[in-house]
């Protein structure tokens, strides 16, 4: 069964630090993986995707992310973050051939202090 | 337009209660998707839509869970004698595309807390 693993539940950060929030899947075959952040009392929205191509995608509001099919990972990054970006952040995969459903991860929240 | 919109936001029921927890989808969005997340955990997938036709029920937890989406817009997600363990957010969302993984627009979540 495919799973996603964020190893990292809570990320503390100080305003304009970088940041990388950690994802891992396990799946044997094609997947689409997700991005997606949930700010207090929000719904889920769609931080970046990965379909095909390239394996850097760029985002909203300055984050991006990595495929690494040999690794099994697909990690968030953002060079420079604020105050904003506190927030939880879940990372999901969607397997080829499937009608679309997501398997989520537990989430990581960041949290940016000034 | 308008986003995915859930009611009601928040819902307190007594245990053995019936509960109804509506959808309505982005306009036009043929996929809806209904997925269920208890505190600290990611959602977890429940049941998913094309048009009315419901495609995969796979994750309702039991048959005391059931959805329907009879005019392929508006999707209604009931359970039926509810339990303490059913309190969670449950979440909808809706793709514009079948067949193949796209965006999925979420709606900000129904509470639900059974007593």
């Amino acid at each position: 069964a495919q799973s996603v693993t964020q190893l990292d539940s809570q990320v503390p950060v100080f305003e304009e630090a970088p940041v990388e929030l950690r994802c891992n899947y396990s799946s044997s075959v094609s997947v689409y993986l997700f991005w997606y952040v949930q700010y207090p009392n929000q719904g889920l929205q769609l931080l970046l995707k990965y379909l095909s191509g390239s394996t850097l995608v760029k985002g909203i509001n300055g984050f991006e992310a990595e495929f690494n099919k040999s690794q099994t990972s697909f990690h968030l990054r953002k060079p420079s973050v604020h105050i904003s970006d506190t927030a939880e952040y879940f990372c999901a995969v969607s397997v080829g051939g499937s009608q679309g459903n997501l398997i989520f991860g537990k989430g990581t929240k960041l949290s940016v202090k000034p | 337009g308008a986003g995915v919109s859930q009611s009601p936001r928040y819902k307190v029921t007594k245990r053995g209660q019936d509960v109804a927890l509506r959808c309505d989808p982005i306009s036009g969005h043929v996929s809806l998707y209904w997925y269920r997340q208890a505190l600290g955990q990611g959602p977890e997938f429940l049941t998913y839509f094309n048009y009315e036709a419901q495609q995969d029920k796979s994750g309702l937890p039991n048959d005391r869970f059931s959805a329907e989406r009879p005019e392929g817009s508006i999707s209604t997600l009931t359970i039926q004698r509810t339990e303490q363990r059913d309190s969670a957010m449950y979440r909808c969302a809706s793709s514009r595309v079948r067949g193949r993984p796209d965006t999925q627009y979420f709606g900000p979540g129904t509470r639900l807390t059974v007593l």
